[in-house]
């Protein structure tokens, strides 16, 4: 089974700064996706980026940009032009092939944007 | 984007008594589902996949018998917490993926419902 491990339980950015929230995975599983989701105060889970890790290319969508090294099994967000909606809770997430296929999520870091 | 509501978004009900808690894809149809806990401050925990003309699969460590699935048609499920106590509150929130079908289908969440029970 994957594990996903957040180690920064909070961050903080200043609003129009840049952030980046890191994320380690381990999976032995060769076919595999990664996610971030965030979780705002309402605790509305929303997809914020997805990559499939057969793809070299990083992952984009607007502002949000990851750094998927997969040799180190390291999937980091960064977060560009930071608004004050990003605040939230971000969650890592990883689903492989094979075992048990299901989504694994890390333990989260929460993101504070000061105006 | 691919919609997935939940109801009720909240509930308190006294000990022992039963809850259902319902979980709808709105605009696509969903032959699995997942149904996930989460307490305060932490992570998402799967408690089961639900399975829509079978059993649902649990995770292990969680109730069969007191968390009841059923997956009534292809854009419903259904959990009902029966007899709950007190460590039974949390948020519960479900989630259904959206694709050609597979492990590599994105899941869609609700918004989860919170129960609170007396």
């Amino acid at each position: 089974a994957q594990t996903v491990t957040q180690s920064q339980p909070e961050m903080s950015v200043q609003e129009a700064e840049t952030v980046t929230l890191s994320c380690t995975y381990d999976t032995s599983e060769s076919d595999y996706y990664l996610f971030w989701y965030k979780q705002p105060p309402s605790r509305q889970m929303i997809l914020v980026i997805r990559q499939e890790a057969y793809k070299q290319q990083n992952a984009t969508e607007n502002r949000f940009s990851v750094n998927f090294q997969k040799a180190a099994k390291s999937f980091s967000l960064k977060i560009s032009d930071s608004q004050l909606g990003d605040a939230a809770m971000y969650f890592c997430a990883c689903i492989a092939q094979g075992g048990s296929e299901k989504l694994v999520f890390g333990k989260g870091t929460k993101l504070t944007v000061n105006p | 984007g691919a919609v997935v509501s939940q109801h009720p978004s909240w509930v308190i009900c006294k000990s022992g008594t039963s809850v259902k808690i319902e979980c709808r894809s709105l605009d696509f149809q969903a032959t699995t589902m997942f149904w996930y806990r989460q307490f305060p401050k932490q992570s998402l925990m799967l408690m089961a996949t639900s399975n829509e003309g079978s059993k649902a699969t649990y995770e292990q460590g969680v109730e069969k018998d007191k968390f009841l699935i059923n997956h009534a048609s292809l854009t419903l499920s259904t959990l009902t917490v029966t007899s709950a106590h007190p460590e039974d509150s949390s948020f519960y929130i479900c989630s259904a993926p959206r694709g050609s079908g597979g492990f590599t289908d994105t899941q869609y969440f609700g918004p989860g419902t919170r129960l609170t029970v007396l």
